[in-house]
């Protein structure tokens, strides 16, 4: 199975901050990595797919990159609503693993 | 809209068993693959199931392999996972989400539903 990491596992933030959360696989997935924002009691919702695709109706502010084993998530000013736990997936072999996630608090 | 609706969670003894329903809406449930995902109480997000849109094609995490099973009815536009052998360890939300073709991404969740197993 790939396992899947990621750093911080938490980070304090003001609003107006540049934030970046990296996520790396244990082995090559190629872009098959998507980030997922989770807010205390609500479900996940969709960020970012396929390393770099931003789903459509999420802010610009929101961006990733990498490829290969190594991702990061970046958002570029961080806003009230973003503070929350972020999470990195693989959907490149099942299991379609995800990472610990990465809370951001203020 | 997109909309998926979880039920069936509940309270149940270890050993026991549970049917999970995800009701579908807004899209043409037999075009999409559809996955579980869990989260225990304070954890993480846990992957445990996908099965394709003609049901040709299912898988598990290997924490639930063997213990459970994944349906689907495109013509009720309704996903199950039926749970047996359920241990302290499955309690969790369980969420069932569309997944998109082009890298899998799951980008419709519903709200979950919740399973608690204790005696």
């Amino acid at each position: 199975d790939i396992q899947m990491t990621q750093s911080p596992l938490s980070l304090s933030a003001s609003v107006g901050d540049r934030v970046t959360i990296t996520c790396r696989a244990s082995q090559s997935i190629s872009s098959y990595l998507n980030w997922y924002q989770q807010e205390p009691g609500k479900a996940p919702k969709l960020l970012i797919y396929a390393a770099s695709g931003l789903q459509s109706g999420v802010p610009s502010r929101f961006s990733g990159s990498g490829s290969g084993t190594d991702f990061t998530l970046t958002i570029s000013s961080l806003q009230p609503e973003d503070f929350a736990t972020y999470y990195c997936q693989q959907s490149y072999s099942t299991p379609f693993t995800f990472g610990p996630g990465t809370k951001v608090d203020v | 809209q997109v909309q998926l609706v979880e039920s069936g969670g509940g309270l149940v003894k270890p050993g026991g068993s549970l049917r999970l329903s995800c009701a579908a809406a807004g899209f043409t449930f037999s075009d999409y693959s559809m996955s579980w995902v869990r989260q225990a109480p304070g954890k993480g997000l846990e992957w445990i199931s996908y099965i394709s849109s003609s049901s040709t094609f299912t898988n598990f995490a290997d924490s639930v392999k063997g213990r459970f099973t994944v349906s689907r009815d495109n013509a009720k536009n309704s996903l199950f996972l039926r749970m047996t052998g359920l241990r302290a360890e499955d309690t969790a939300v369980y969420y069932c989400a569309r997944a998109q073709e082009q890298a899998n991404q799951l980008d419709y969740w519903g709200h979950g539903t919740l399973v608690t197993v204790s005696s």
